[in-house]
């Protein structure tokens, strides 16, 4: 497709456990974000990459958070020893641009993450 | 900081009548963009419209326009002829110079359309 593809789309783990999510960008686009969307709640920013280069990760919320692009396309957002309070939507987005704030993301479905 | 602020939790409209959502912001970097989105209950973020902070008119996207009030730091939201399938979460969001890479959303507003 050539919109931005998220896997999978419900994620349902134990608490503890470790996850990882996937989100593969539209071709081409240069920059890569991933959000947290918590229930009732607008996104909030959690990290940035330029390529494979992660330029930003002011917002993961810990150490247990960990994302990575390692050839500039598809990127993997991992939690690991999730907990109850890791429940969210996660999304991705991509846009065409190296860092201009000009030009709009677009967003994939996300992931709907459920800690037990 | 730089903020979004989006005070209507929820909103009514008619079918086929106009709509404002309201949005403010909070920045000191002059160059900046605002950005519309919106959510369907199916949860994909939709772009909207963009009004850069130098841009000397609104922006216009169809139905969809933007009344950018500089001085007043406000980028409202105008939906024209509002149909059914504009239900949804409309979210405002900030990005700026010195915000780095982060986009910046507000809380959203959540729009009813009745007919």
């Amino acid at each position: 497709g050539a919109g931005v593809s998220q896997s999978p789309r419900y994620k349902v783990a134990k608490r503890g456990q470790d996850v990882a999510l996937r989100c593969d960008p539209i071709s081409g686009h240069v920059s890569l974000f991933w959000y947290q969307q918590a229930l009732g709640q607008g996104p909030e920013f959690l990290t940035y990459f330029q390529n494979e280069a992660q330029l930003d990760k002011s917002g993961l919320p810990s150490d247990r958070f960990f994302a990575e692009r390692p050839e500039g396309s598809v990127s993997t957002l991992k939690i690991q020893r999730t907990q109850q309070e890791d429940s969210a939507v996660y999304l991705c987005a991509s846009s065409l641009d190296g860092g201009g704030f000009a030009q709009p993301q677009h967003f994939g479905d996300g992931t709907r993450l459920s800690i037990l | 900081a730089q903020k979004i602020t989006q005070t209507q939790p929820g909103m009514f409209v008619q079918e086929k009548e106009a709509v404002t959502l309201d949005c403010t912001y909070d920045t000191s970097d002059p160059s900046y963009g605002l950005f519309w989105y919106k959510q369907p209950s199916s949860g994909e973020m939709i772009f909207l419209i963009y009004q850069g902070s130098y841009d000397q008119q609104n922006a216009t996207e169809g139905r969809y326009s933007l009344n950018f009030q500089k001085a007043r730091k406000s980028a409202n939201l105008v939906i024209s002829a509002s149909q059914l399938g504009d239900s949804a979460m409309y979210f405002c969001a900030m990005r700026s110079n010195t915000g780095g890479f982060k986009t910046i959303f507000g809380a959203g507003t959540r729009l009813f359309v009745k007919a």
